[in-house]
């Protein structure tokens, strides 16, 4: 079974330009997660996705984040304009329906670093 | 959410059993205990997870104290590739994020 996929796996930009990160949950898996890991910390939940609606986004940045899962499956998180805390590990995870009896697994994640 | 408390670090010897605690006395009926690992630069990796009785399967086993106040996650025979910072998380049916705490580093040694 393939797990999830993200890309980049590194990307380095200048505060106020924008970027974005792409990801590919395991196959049939409804829900879908962002994460993001500041060095240091454990990850934490910005967003989730049931099929293509949003569960909950109360975490999320939304002056300067957005987050899409058009057709249900992959999905894309942007940053615009980046700000120099936003430097950290974005992580991708799915799991089959979202509940609590079943784990969720996590992509390799795409570094950013602002400068 | 159930706070749990994780010693900070451990070393391990290579090929010994490696028994990590967590404590979650707060942990409520509907709360499973799940365990991750995250070894250095990758994203965190499912271990196990339960509810009351012990699990075990092809990486660990996990036992849970019949109080449910506590769990020890068991690595049966600890390899260098072990080395990571392993996370204890309760996660109940309202909870579909995971919430992560600072975990404990385990590092083996040869």
């Amino acid at each position: 079974e393939a797990g999830v996929a993200q890309s980049p796996r590194y990307k380095i930009i200048e505060k106020r330009q924008s970027v974005a990160f792409w990801c590919n949950p395991i196959s049939g898996h409804a829900t879908l997660y962002w994460y993001q890991q500041i060095l240091g910390q454990g990850p934490k939940l910005l967003i989730q996705f049931q099929n293509n609606g949003v569960v909950d986004d109360s975490q999320l940045p939304k002056d300067r984040f957005s987050a899409e899962r058009l057709k249900g499956v992959d999905s894309t998180l942007k940053i615009q304009p980046a700000k120099l805390e936003d430097s950290a590990v974005y992580l991708c995870a799915s799991s089959l329906l979202g509940q609590s009896n079943q784990p969720q697994h996590f992509g390799d994640g795409t570094r950013l670093s602002i400068l | 959410d159930a706070k749990t408390t994780q010693p900070p670090s451990m070393d391990c010897a290579e090929g010994r059993a490696a028994n990590l605690p967590c404590n979650h006395s707060t942990i409520s009926g509907n709360e499973y205990v799940y365990w991750y690992r995250q070894i250095h630069s990758q994203g965190p990796q499912y271990i196990i997870h339960g509810l009351k009785n012990n699990e075990t399967n092809e990486m660990a086993s996990l036992i849970i104290t019949e109080d449910r106040k506590s769990s020890t996650l068991i690595l049966p025979h600890a390899t260098l590739r072990d080395t990571a910072v392993y996370y204890c998380i309760p996660r109940g049916s309202n909870d579909y994020k995971l919430s992560f705490g600072a975990g404990t580093t385990v590092t083996v040694r040869a």
